[in-house]
């Protein structure tokens, strides 16, 4: 099955720097990357997705990177405010429509 | 729009009770939902997929008489835990999917049980 690796599994900015969080994958099929936010006791919420057709998204303050032949990809957050302070998962997923998470990176933005 | 509800957010039992989680997409059709687990500071793990209509598929360790799963309606899917017992403690999550969005899933706000 697709195995997915998610680093760093914390990382503290401060506010106004950037923030990039990296993720591999193991199967080549695949071909859909969404991250996601998780704030504490919510469901994750969708911020941003690339198909893999693409090879970088960006909305506002963050973009998507995917690089499908070493098959990873990587979210960016630039100007990082204390309120993106969170847990950031990637997932992928492939034709069976199931998303395979990553471990999660625990976000905090230093004010 | 694709606003997906659960209920209820909390639940406290007594070990060897049921619970039943509601998972409702609010405005929109959906075929598939999903069943997450998740435990403090760990990721989402697939429980199982949920098809309207049809059986629950589940994944690999997973008792399926012990987590019933029921997708009666296109906007409707119901886990029950069965018996449950305080290693069944967890944040329960599940997600929909919209027609025509091949792989998006979009996600309830959770359901944390806790089993006394």
């Amino acid at each position: 099955g697709e195995n997915v690796e998610q680093h760093p599994s914390t990382l503290s900015v401060q506010e106004g720097d950037s923030a990039v969080i990296k993720c591999t994958y193991s199967d080549s099929a695949s071909n859909y990357f969404p991250w996601y936010k998780q704030e504490l006791g919510k469901g994750p919420q969708l911020i941003i997705d690339i198909r893999s057709n693409v090879g970088e998204k960006k909305d506002q303050r963050i973009a998507v990177t995917l690089n499908k032949t070493a098959k990873h990809f990587s979210l960016h957050i630039t100007e990082t405010q204390p309120e993106d302070s969170a847990v950031y998962f990637c997932a992928v997923s492939g034709s069976a429509r199931q998303l395979t998470f990553g471990s999660g990176t625990q976000l905090t933005v230093l004010p | 729009g694709a606003v997906v509800s659960q209920h209820p957010s909390r639940v406290i039992c007594k070990s060897g009770t049921s619970v039943k989680i509601e998972c409702r997409s609010l405005d929109f059709q959906a075929t598939t939902m999903f069943w997450y687990r998740q435990f403090p500071k760990q990721s989402l793990m697939l429980m199982a997929t949920s098809n309207e209509g049809s059986k629950a598929t589940y994944e690999q360790g997973v008792e399926k008489d012990k987590f019933l799963i029921n997708h009666a309606s296109l906007t409707l899917s119901t886990l029950t835990v069965t018996s449950a017992h305080p290693e069944d403690s967890s944040f329960y999550i599940c997600s929909a999917v919209l027609a025509g969005r091949y792989n998006e899933q979009f996600f309830g706000p959770g359901t944390r049980l806790t089993v006394l």
